[in-house]
């Protein structure tokens, strides 16, 4: 159980393209959802705390309009990079926070998403 | 200085061989503290949460130390598989995993 998946895996644009990530949590709700990004040899840097049916709220530096948030459902954040350019390839990737009670033990543990690898050209 | 700081290694050491890796971190109102491991070119995991009284999960003993800020994890009978980054993860706003602060990671290579 507690499976999170990220589509896609990788993905290459050109600049200036928008690139989709979707995050689903598969076998639980998810009210929030964190979305990270990790450059090479660096540590994982919060962008954005995705909330379910409300606006997400974007740590210190992180560009709101440049990466927009959606979490529509208690299972999917979507993470769109407008406008992309070289400085966006990374690593991205989700997480999903347990809201139901019901799940013992794991009520508020957080789980990975496999990361989507993002080059832009 | 930075918020979660670690030693990058690499650690390289032999089969059976027991490593202790260090963490300190510095906000002293952190309120819960993880070891994670992450392979490369993947996601991060979960290995353990880490607890004032100290805490031991099979080869793994974790132990923290909020008056110095200091956390440590200790793996014992090294493995083969035991190669990878592992994360030292706070949380400073409280509750369980909430808003996690992650280290660099120190990279650990058990060779045969």
């Amino acid at each position: 159980g507690a499976v999170v998946s990220q589509h896609p895996s990788r993905v290459i644009c050109k600049s200036g393209t928008s690139v989709k990530i979707e995050c689903r949590s598969l076998d639980f709700q998810a009210t929030t959802m964190f979305w990270y990004r990790q450059f090479p040899k660096q540590s994982l840097m919060l962008m954005a705390t995705s909330n379910e049916g409300s606006k997400a709220t974007y740590e210190q530096g992180v560009e709101k309009d440049k990466f927009l948030i959606n979490h529509a459902s208690l299972t999917l954040s979507t993470l769109t990079v407008t406008s992309a350019h070289p400085e966006d390839s990374s690593f991205y990737i989700c997480s999903a926070r347990v809201a139901d009670t019901n799940i013992q033990g794991k009520w508020k543990t957080q789980y990975f998403g496999p990361g989507t690898r993002l080059l832009v050209l | 200085r930075k918020e979660v700081e670690q030693d990058p290694g690499p650690f390289n050491v032999p089969e059976g061989a027991t490593v202790a890796f260090n963490c300190t971190y510095s906000n002293s109102a952190s309120q819960s503290f993880f070891w994670y491991r992450q392979d490369c070119r993947k996601e991060p995991k979960l290995l353990m949460s880490v607890y004032s009284s100290g805490n031991e999960d099979g080869r793994f003993t974790a132990q923290l130390n909020r008056a110095s800020q200091y956390i440590s994890l200790l793996i014992r009978d090294s493995k083969l598989s035991d190669s990878a980054t592992y994360l030292c993860v706070v949380n400073v706003y409280g509750g369980s995993q909430g808003n996690l602060i992650f280290g660099k990671g120190t990279k650990l290579s058990v060779k045969p």
